[in-house]
């Protein structure tokens, strides 16, 4: 079975332009969470979608946003981009009601200049 | 608020030897941990996890302990190995089939040949 897939895998912008992640999720999981990895902060939980549904949100601005299609895909979105969002976005999928167990995908490694 | 707290960011253990990881936290409704392990360039892996039911739990070469008293929880591997060097994350949920992880900062490992 195919792990979680996300592109692209590295990108730079500009402070105050908009960047779109995608996310595919391990074949049969409904379930998609986002998080943001940043040195000496772990990882911090973004949003969590089922069944194209937000179910979970994490302390982040409203410039931080997502979706979920039919598919199970996700997306996320980050508008008007400043410095401190420079990280690594990392997606993870889960069957949903299986347990906590999350699947991981490689990132995304987003440099804000 | 950090709410999963790792307090060693690294940790160097003898090739052979026993690598103990530990890890504490705060909030007393967080029911289930987590250990993932990280290698760079790649997502977090899931390696074992533990209900606070229980206080050990076994998978082969990776045991981890866990003393609600004292919210706190530790990863012991044994033997150590070289492939086992990686950044290892902590983390907990509030409920079985809740998605939303907290997750420490992490604990760099280094396994010496």
């Amino acid at each position: 079975k195919a792990g979680v897939t996300q592109t692209p895998r590295y990108l730079i912008k500009t402070r105050g332009q908009q960047v779109t992640l995608s996310c595919s999720p391990i074949s049969g999981h409904r379930s998609v969470s986002w998080y943001q990895q940043t040195p000496g902060q772990g990882l911090q939980f973004l949003f969590e979608y089922f069944s194209e549904t937000q179910r979970n949100k994490g302390n982040f601005p409203g410039r931080f946003s997502g979706r979920q299609f039919s598919n199970s895909r996700s997306e996320m979105n980050v508008s008007t981009l400043e410095l401190g969002d420079s990280a690594l976005y990392l997606c993870a999928s889960s069957p949903a009601g299986q347990g906590p167990e999350q699947y991981f995908g490689p990132g995304t490694r987003l440099t804000v200049t | 608020d950090q709410q999963v707290k790792q307090n060693s960011p690294s940790l160097s253990v003898q090739e052979g030897r026993i690598s103990i990881l530990n890890c504490d936290y705060t909030n007393s409704m967080f029911d289930y941990f987590l250990w993932y392990k990280k290698y760079p360039a790649e997502g977090p892996t899931f390696l074992i996890s533990i209900s606070s039911i229980k206080d050990k739990n076994e998978d082969g070469r990776f045991t981890v302990f866990l003393n609600k008293s004292a919210k706190h929880l530790s990863l012991h591997i044994v033997p150590s190995q070289p492939g086992d060097s990686a950044v290892y994350f902590c983390a907990a949920s509030t409920n079985f089939g809740n998605e939303k992880l907290t997750f420490g900062t992490g604990t760099r490992l280094t396994i010496i040949p």
